[in-house]
């Protein structure tokens, strides 16, 4: 069984469209991410959620708006995408013990605005 | 947190042993040293942690510095699924998880 899943795992929209991508994990972690990582490999936190309550919330247009229906679920939802959305989304987990950056991470989805 | 730098690539020889360097001169006490790898296409992969004393698990070895201002990761018999791009990332233990950017890191070719 996969981890840290997310679908899909490419989406090829327009501009000005809005999309969702889903992750779940079954890992039992109370806390979920979402990370962005662009054309030139950084891979940056958006979002963080620990029992459904959001922790951080990184400099992110107002356009993204995670959703987290249960600990073992978080979605991301994007009104009016832009060119520059164009990135990969990884959505990760970890155990909300103290054990820091020991992250689990979904194999990612491939945005690509048109 | 503390600035990591890492080398922007390094080769290996398949079955041996691949050394991957990391400064964080401006570590604080408090801060932890991790270790994780992106292979192409994929998330990134936890490998390792560590304080100040040595680490190994089944995946690779750290060892720390003493002054704790560089250190290395070890993968033993490196093979050609360990290509891939190595993070090194330090932070404090019990701040909010997930915060650290990912940056350059080392990507490392194993060759056969």
């Amino acid at each position: 069984d996969t981890a840290v899943s997310q679908t899909p795992k490419y989406l090829v929209t327009q501009m000005g469209n809005d999309k969702s991508i889903k992750c779940e994990q079954n890992l039992g972690h109370d806390t979920m991410y979402w990370y962005k990582q662009d054309s030139k490999k950084f891979l940056k936190i958006m979002f963080s959620y620990n029992n459904k309550e959001l922790i951080i919330n990184e400099t992110v247009p107002n356009r993204f708006s995670p959703k987290s229906p249960d600990k073992a679920h978080l979605n991301l939802h994007i009104n009016s995408l832009e060119l520059g959305d164009s990135a990969v989304y990884f959505c990760a987990s970890s155990p909300w013990t103290g054990q820091g950056e020991k992250l689990f991470f979904g194999s990612g989805t491939q945005l690509s605005v048109l | 947190d503390a600035k990591t730098t890492q080398p922007p690539s390094m080769d290996c020889a398949e079955g041996r042993a691949a050394n991957l360097p990391c400064n964080h001169s401006t570590i604080s006490g408090n801060e932890y040293v991790y270790w994780y790898r992106q292979i192409h296409s994929q998330g990134p992969q936890y490998i390792i942690h560590g304080l100040k004393n040595n680490e190994t698990n089944e995946m690779a070895s750290l060892i720390i510095t003493e002054d704790r201002k560089s250190s290395t990761l070890i993968l033993p018999h490196a093979t050609l699924r360990d290509t891939a791009v190595y993070y090194c990332i330090v932070r404090s233990y019990n701040t909010n998880a997930g915060k650290s950017t990912f940056g350059d890191g080392t990507t490392l070719t194993v060759k056969p």
